[in-house]
């Protein structure tokens, strides 16, 4: 089952641009974790942020969430090639982790 | 700090066998988890192991899937007999507890069914 779907699918952007990408929901959750996955280093868990919190910062990482719009966003500042990889949200409703389809970030140099 | 283990990297097998996967999580971790990863999508929870119980198996396929945690320990993944369709990456991923602790995870096994 579905859980959470990031928002866009791909992104391109220039290195050194913010790069955004977002993840819905359909129910409620406990908390909503990113992580991030390349060839180099496999799938790295990235930042957790719980329903009680609005926004936390990591970094060049800011995560935002809204439960009312069953709602996150992952901002990364200052983008490096580095960070081309794909971004997946994962939501943890019921004790159950379910992983989106993710997001495929390239940055150009 | 070891990470959490996994082996094979690799493996090519025919469909209608056997294949086991092995995962050896980060010491001290209570919680392990085997997902399936297809190509292009998320990994997918297959079971999900608090020490040596099963707390969520609701998505692994119990006709031809099983796994053992022995010991609250080391896991193994078993497929038998293995279909075309189960040809992907399958990850092992420990946690200090349950779901509210970020996961680790393991570099993979990349299984090929042809």
């Amino acid at each position: 089952s579905q859980q959470g779907e990031e928002d866009p699918q791909a992104l391109s952007i220039q290195e050194g641009e913010n790069a955004t990408m977002n993840c819905s929901y359909k129910t409620s959750i406990n908390n909503l974790q990113w992580y991030r996955q390349n060839s180099g280093r496999g799938l790295v868990h990235l930042i957790l942020i719980r329903s009680n919190e609005r926004e936390k910062h990591s970094g060049r990482l800011r995560v935002t969430l809204d439960t009312s719009k069953k709602s996150s966003s992952l901002l990364i500042t200052a983008s490096r090639a580095a960070d081309t990889a794909s971004y997946f949200c994962a939501t943890d409703a019921s004790d159950k982790i379910i992983f989106g389809k993710g997001t495929r970030l390239h940055i150009l140099p | 700090e070891a990470g959490v283990a996994q082996s094979p990297r690799y493996k090519i097998i025919e469909k209608r066998q056997s294949v086991a996967f092995w995962c050896n999580p980060i010491s001290g971790h209570a919680t392990l988890y085997w997902y399936q990863q297809i190509l292009g999508q998320g990994p997918k929870l297959l079971i999900q192991f608090q020490n040596n119980g099963v707390v969520d198996d609701s998505q692994l396929p119990k006709d031809r899937f099983s796994a053992e945690r022995l010991k609250g320990v080391d896991s193994t993944l078993k497929i038998q007999p293995a279909k075309l369709e189960d040809s992907a990456v399958y990850l092992c991923a420990s946690s200090f507890g349950d779901t509210v602790y970020e996961q680790y995870f393991g570099p993979g096994t990349r299984l090929t069914v042809t």
